[in-house]
């Protein structure tokens, strides 16, 4: 069957320090991989995506993912966190070709402390 | 939240009556969704539209309609067969139906339906 998970359900980091939320994913075939974000009582923005090419994809707001097609993960970082950053994320997959529905992850919660 | 709008943000209804979502778009996307949020159960997609007049249920359909008669529009009712309808509803919109074509979705801000 085809998954997304997200191992964590909530992250704690310091204001400053480096993130990291993780995505992994079972699909056939080659995956096109999405991360959102989405602020309490908001919709989802769209943060970045992996159609094909460079591993490293480089997103909004500074975040950047990468995929590592033997681990089948594509986890989002970012260098340093800002307060601001706290949020939900949603990571979702969708095999390649004319795929209709994309495959979401339950959310990673993000929690940056000053 | 992009040009998709949302209305209202909230609403409020009693058992047993119909209500009607509001979702409209100005980006010229050809497909639009909805999905429906619950706490710690992600997004659910309820239903589907790749082109006016034309629709697809989604994985929980039931207890829902949609239409399609323009573009710009796709509101979503949810009716009283709907046994849990309390929830967080967003609405979406991608340029082609294709999320297999790497077609990112645009989300509105949501309205978060209260059933008493």
């Amino acid at each position: 069957a085809q998954s997304v998970a997200q191992p964590e359900d909530q992250v704690n980091v310091a204001e400053g320090n480096p993130l990291t939320v993780k995505c992994t994913y079972s699909v056939s075939g080659n995956p096109y991989l999405f991360w959102y974000v989405q602020y309490p009582n908001r919709g989802l923005q769209f943060l970045l995506k992996y159609i094909t090419g460079d591993n490293l994809v480089k997103g909004s707001y500074g975040f950047e993912a990468e995929f590592n097609k033997s681990q089948t993960s594509f986890h989002l970082k970012k260098p340093s966190a800002l307060v601001s950053d706290s949020a939900l994320y949603f990571c979702a997959v969708t095999p390649a070709g004319n795929n209709r529905k994309l495959i979401w992850g339950l959310g990673t919660s993000l929690a940056v402390n000053p | 939240d992009g040009g998709i709008t949302q209305s209202p943000k909230y609403l409020f209804r009693k058992e047993g009556q119909n209500v009607t979502l509001s979702c409209e778009q100005n980006l010229n996307h050809d497909a639009m969704y909805w999905y429906r949020q619950d706490p710690g159960q992600g997004l659910r997609l309820i239903y589907y539209s790749q082109i006016v007049n034309d629709f697809q249920k989604g994985d929980i359909a039931e207890g829902y309609s949609v239409s399609r008669e323009k573009k710009e529009s796709f509101p979503l009712t949810v009716t009283s067969a709907q046994k849990n309808p309390t929830a967080f509803y967003l609405c979406a919109s991608s340029m082609v139906i294709s999320s297999g074509r790497g077609n990112e979705q645009y989300f509105g801000p949501g309205t978060r339906l209260t059933v008493t």
